[in-house]
């Protein structure tokens, strides 16, 4: 079945730095979706992205859908604490309604 | 303009029981997604309903589950005979139109078998 390699697992850092995480996947896809998810919560949308090379941001942070539409990448810029929490891509590829989602990136943020 | 609800949050289940997970959509949204968390995992697709239809349930386990989004009221995850390993979050997304749009999460129910 389809996978989505998500990287890093974890990562901690230190406030002010910026932050770059990836995913690949063995499919192609028609869609990147960028979701953060907070202890306890569902997973909230941050960025969406539908074309190839497409170069998207919110905020501090800045998505982009990979050329080969096989990968997809996420910075965040001047990271602060409130950026804690865990980091998921997701995926759908054309004509399918379900997304496949990344194992996660869990970030840390030390003041 | 309340977001998606599931209830109840919490759930807890002996062995052999039955679980009964709600999911009222945003408003206007006739779409509604189901996917179960493992503990530090990502989310798994089960299924995908719009009003009085399953679309696609590829991602459900074909015993003890089932899923219902009738015409009124909410959607319904529903597992029968529960056991350990049923225990996981389950999520719900809604969304106002088909494919391209990621829908709005829910809080999730954390189901339990003890």
């Amino acid at each position: 079945g389809q996978q989505l390699n998500q990287s890093p697992q974890s990562m901690f850092i230190q406030e002010g730095e910026d932050v770059s995480m990836n995913c690949t996947s063995s499919s192609i896809f028609n869609t990147w979706l960028w979701y953060k998810q907070d202890p306890g919560e569902g997973p909230v949308l941050l960025i969406a992205l539908y074309k190839a090379g497409e170069l998207t941001s919110n905020g501090r942070l800045t998505a982009q859908f990979g050329i080969t539409r096989k990968d997809s990448f996420l910075n965040i810029s001047a990271s602060i604490p409130s950026d804690v929490g865990i980091y998921f891509c997701a995926g759908q590829t054309s004509g399918t309604y379900k997304y496949i989602f990344g194992t996660g990136t869990r970030l840390k943020v030390l003041a | 303009n309340a977001g998606v609800m599931q209830n109840p949050r919490h759930l807890v289940r002996r062995r052999g029981q039955e679980a009964r997970l709600r999911c009222s959509p945003m408003k206007g949204h006739s779409h509604v997604y189901w996917y179960r968390q493992l503990p530090e995992e990502g989310l798994k697709f089960m299924v995908y309903l719009q009003k009085e239809n399953i679309i696609d349930e590829s991602g459900m386990p074909k015993e003890r589950f089932s899923a219902e989004f009738p015409k009124e009221g909410p959607s319904i995850l529903r597992i029968q005979q529960v056991v350990r390993g049923d225990s996981a979050a389950y999520f719900c997304a809604s969304s106002p139109s088909t494919v391209g749009d990621p829908g709005t999460f829910g809080s999730g129910t954390r189901l339990t078998v003890v």
